[in-house]
């Protein structure tokens, strides 16, 4: 069975601190995609970034970046000179093509408050 | 604008009495399916469509139903709404799955069942 973990829950850094927030994933599947999703407190679920499994490449998206180990199953996001309004819920997921389900299994969520 | 769009936004109702969440896509997408989101359990698959009149359970299917009727429409029925059902529902919408296809999502569903 697919399975994300998001370790930590709750993160607290001061403006302009860098943050990273971890995800470690299990799958028997030999292609598989990874996700990174951001919730606002408006409440709203906002793409990030998608890797697919055979792409271990590093990326970097302005403030953002994302760390994909296939060695050690995780996949996960740095926020650099991080920002008042980076304060959110980001979960990370996996992507699951079990027949013609492309479900989603969401890791709990890491709850980032960002204090300026 | 290419959207996913629930209604209602916010529903506040009392234990037994039916209700529908609606939810509609205006991409022309095959694939939907309904999340609930619950405090330190993330987001979980209740249903999925993969097409008109297809669907099929997710992983926490009891105590609602599905139809697809048309492929831009794929509401979310509680005929019986308890206390535990009180949650922020997704739906979301992509092309035929491979995996790979992002999955536009609405913009949730708080409920709050009495």
């Amino acid at each position: 069975a697919q399975k994300v973990t998001q370790a930590q829950t709750e993160i607290s850094v001061v403006e302009k601190e860098d943050v990273t927030l971890d995800c470690v994933y299990e799958t028997r599947d030999t292609t598989y995609y990874l996700f990174w999703y951001k919730q606002p407190p408006s409440g709203e679920l906002v793409f990030l970034i998608r890797r697919n499994s055979f792409d271990e490449q590093n990326e970097i998206s302005g403030r953002y970046s994302w760390n994909f180990q296939k060695s050690t199953s995780s996949f996960n996001f740095t926020i650099t000179a991080s920002q008042v309004v980076d304060s959110a819920v980001y979960f990370c997921a996996l992507s699951d093509l079990t027949g013609a389900n492309s479900k989603l299994t969401f890791g709990k969520g890491i709850t980032l408050s960002v204090r300026p | 604008e290419a959207q996913v769009t629930q209604n209602p936004r916010y529903l506040i109702t009392v234990t037994g009495k039916k209700l529908t969440v609606t939810c509609s896509q205006n991409m022309n997408h095959e694939y939907m399916s309904w999340y609930r989101q619950d405090p330190g359990l993330g987001l979980r698959q209740i249903y999925y469509s993969m097409n008109v009149e297809v669907t099929d359970k997710g992983d926490v299917p009891e105590g609602y139903k599905v139809s697809r009727k048309e492929k831009r429409n794929f509401p979310l029925i509680l005929e019986s709404p308890s206390p535990n059902q009180t949650s922020l529902y997704f739906c979301a919408s992509s092309l035929p799955p491979t995996g790979e296809d992002e999955q536009f999502f609405g913009p949730g569903t708080r409920l709050t069942v009495l």
